[in-house]
């Protein structure tokens, strides 16, 4: 059964300190998604890649957020440092990148920043 | 659970009757068209999609309709099951794959 991964699932840490999340993509999948989910702005595209590639980051803080793709099957989201208005659960979808199909989203990282 | 927000638009539906989901989408030139739903604790899950050359598609218990004037999607479900009780989010593709997606809809199903 082919899902997508993602840990931890849950993190709480300090202002300041590093978070680093990882996604683990379907086998196979060359397109990797980050999100944001919050209360007020809701699933909020952060960056993606396509082939471990970077294709858009626009809509993460570039000054704290950086994602990578090590490998095709690692990717991570690191905040450095962080901040308490970044809690918030962060998923993780990867993507055949066979236009119209579906992307699948990862059971999410629930992020808390004191 | 992680997806619910105090502030979504909430359905409350007797089990058995059918749901009505509805989103308004904002770029006309968006072709394709999801619905997801999420459970507490979990991640969106896939439901249904729709291309724009279509103003209908049914699936096993909901169908989505498409109406490209007034940039509307709609999700029915028939039947409603406890199941169901969950966030919908209609989204829209805005090209590479890259999904925008709608503030979400609460479901809560009364046995």
């Amino acid at each position: 059964d082919a899902r997508v991964t993602q840990t931890p699932r849950h993190k709480v840490t300090e202002m300041g300190q590093e978070v680093t999340m990882r996604c683990q993509p379907i086998l196979g999948h060359n397109t990797v998604f980050w999100y944001r989910q919050t209360m007020m702005q809701g699933l909020e595209l952060l960056a993606y890649f396509r082939n471990r590639a970077p294709l858009d980051d626009s809509g993460m803080p570039k000054d704290r957020f950086s994602a990578e793709m090590p490998d095709a099957t690692l990717a991570t989201l690191k905040i450095q440092p962080s901040e308490p208005r970044d809690s918030a659960v962060y998923f993780c979808a990867s993507h055949d990148g066979l236009a119209g199909n579906e992307q699948f989203f990862g059971p999410g990282t629930r992020l808390t920043v004191l | 659970g992680e997806s619910v927000g105090l502030h979504l638009p909430t359905l409350s539906v007797q089990e058995g009757d059918n749901s009505i989901i509805n989103c308004a989408y904002s770029n006309s030139a968006s072709d394709y068209f999801i619905w997801y739903k999420q459970e507490s604790g979990k991640g969106p899950q896939f439901i249904i999609d729709i291309r724009s050359n279509m103003d209908k598609r049914q699936g096993q218990r909901v169908t989505v309709l498409l109406n490209k004037t007034v940039k509307h999607l709609s999700l029915q479900i028939a039947a409603t099951q406890p199941g169901d009780s969950a966030v919908y989010f209609c989204a829209e593709n805005g090209g590479n794959n890259r999904l925008a997606f709608g503030k979400g809809n609460q479901v809560v199903v009364i046995p």
